[in-house]
């Protein structure tokens, strides 16, 4: 059965504290893994795709990585306004994305 | 990025009547649409798929007869909540992909209160 499950579950960080956000999948037929970021009340907002184990891509403070099991989402020196829910989904054949439980995270000035 | 655009973003129905959200793909040629809902705290559920022209497929667990989705146009997929009850309040999000294209741009969703 595919899975997409994401930890921790809700995270706080200090504003500068680094660190890591994990998506791990079992999915047969794997096209794509997408990161997202989703406001309290918004559909959620693109951040990453990420299509083969070893590649990583980056935005600003944010780095993704994917290995044929999981991806990581790293926040380095966060700011307050980096917090937001972060969401991963799988794409599968048929372009039908499935998303992970989510992560929480909120930056304290 | 490209654009896509659900109303209403917010509406409040009584029990037993139907609703319509409508979900716009403002520059861009959407082949296929995916509904979702989101219940408070929790991640996006898929619905249903639905491809320009097809029949939508749903979801397991998801009944067709109420979640009535057209996907008419190139631009336009609406879903419509049939003899909405309470439980089926949520928060119902539409996405878009153009073709082969993977990416997925998502509406701003729809908070769906049944009275």
């Amino acid at each position: 059965e595919d899975q997409v499950t994401q930890s921790p579950e809700a995270l706080r960080l200090q504003e500068g504290e680094s660190s890591s956000l994990n998506c791990s999948y079992t999915v047969s037929g794997l096209r794509g893994l997408f990161w997202y970021r989703q406001d309290p009340g918004k559909g959620p907002e693109f951040l990453f795709t990420l299509y083969s184990a070893g590649e990583e891509k980056e935005k600003e403070r944010l780095k993704a990585t994917l290995t044929k099991k999981e991806s990581f989402l790293h926040i380095t020196a966060p700011k307050p306004e980096d917090s937001a829910t972060y969401l991963c989904a799988v794409l599968r054949g048929g372009n039908q994305f499935y998303f992970g439980t989510g992560t929480s995270l909120t930056v304290i000035p | 990025g490209a654009v896509v655009s659900q109303h209403p973003s917010r509406v409040i129905c009584k029990s037993g009547t139907s609703v319509k959200i409508e979900c716009r793909s403002l520059d861009f040629q959407a082949t296929t649409m995916f509904w979702y809902r989101q219940f408070p705290k929790q991640s996006l559920m898929l619905m249903a798929t639905s491809n320009e022209g097809s029949k939508a497929t749903y979801e397991q667990g998801v009944e067709k007869d109420k979640f009535l989705i057209n996907h008419a146009s190139l631009t336009l997929s609406t879903l419509t909540v049939t003899s909405a009850h309470p439980e089926d309040s949520s928060f119902y999000i539409c996405s878009a992909t153009q073709g082969a294209n993977t990416e997925a741009f998502f509406g701003q969703g729809t908070r769906l209160t049944v009275v």
